[in-house]
């Protein structure tokens, strides 16, 4: 069974503190692992497609790190804005197969 | 095009009653994914289709749980005998499938209570 998880489960912060978040896969048969952005009454929508070991990729203060070999996925936040507040979810991939595995995601509070 | 659109986005229904929800993908995306979501978990996957083929069905899916996507184009998710257990946000997502990324593009979801 494919099984990612996610930590923090929740997090609250200060506008204007930086933070991060983590996300944990299995290292085996691994082909893409993306980041999502789910605000309250929205849909899901996709930050980061992350395929190679080491990729870094960024997106205004958000960024991400892979390492597949380990297994993990970190998602950091730089000075963070009350607009950042939603749930950040992480979702893997498996070789061979077309479905993404979410994690349960973090909730993020951003507090002016 | 606007994206990805459900109906309803609500619907309340009593234990025992059979209920549909219909997702309307990206046009020109061939895949579509139907997931679940309950409080305090990510999405849980239910089943795909590449144009009109259901390719899988998670083994966790109730026989009460039917997908069909006629002509490739929308989907429907109807749920038979509704049970309490059932309530949760269906989410609906596509995607090309041609493309590098495989990234998502969801709908708003239709949350369903069952009483």
């Amino acid at each position: 069974i494919l099984n990612v998880e996610q930590s923090p489960q929740s997090l609250h912060v200060q506008e204007g503190d930086s933070t991060n978040f983590t996300c944990s896969f299995p290292s085996s048969n691994f082909y893409a692992l993306h980041w999502y952005r789910w605000e309250t009454a929205k849909s899901p929508e996709a930050l980061f497609v992350m395929t190679l070991n080491g990729d870094e990729k960024k997106k205004g203060r958000i960024s991400a790190t892979l390492n597949t070999k380990e297994g993990y996925s970190y998602l950091y936040i730089k000075g963070s804005q009350p607009e950042d507040s939603a749930t950040y979810l992480c979702a893997f991939i498996s070789g061979g197969y077309n479905k993404l595995i979410f994690g349960a995601g973090t909730r993020l509070a951003v507090h002016p | 095009d606007t994206g990805v659109s459900q109906d309803p986005r609500h619907k309340i229904t009593k234990r025992g009653q059979n209920v549909t929800f219909r997702c309307d993908p990206i046009s020109e995306h061939n895949r579509l994914y139907w997931y679940r979501q309950t409080l305090g978990q990510g999405p849980e996957f239910l089943t795909y289709f590449q144009n009109e083929a259901q390719l899988e069905k998670s083994r966790l899916l109730s026989d009460r749980f039917s997908a069909e996507r006629p002509k490739g184009s929308f989907s429907t998710l109807e749920i038979q005998r509704t049970e309490q257990g059932d309530s949760a946000m269906y989410l609906c997502a596509s995607s090309w499938g041609g493309s590098e990324t495989g990234e998502l593009f969801f709908g708003e979801g239709s949350r369903l209570t069952v009483l």
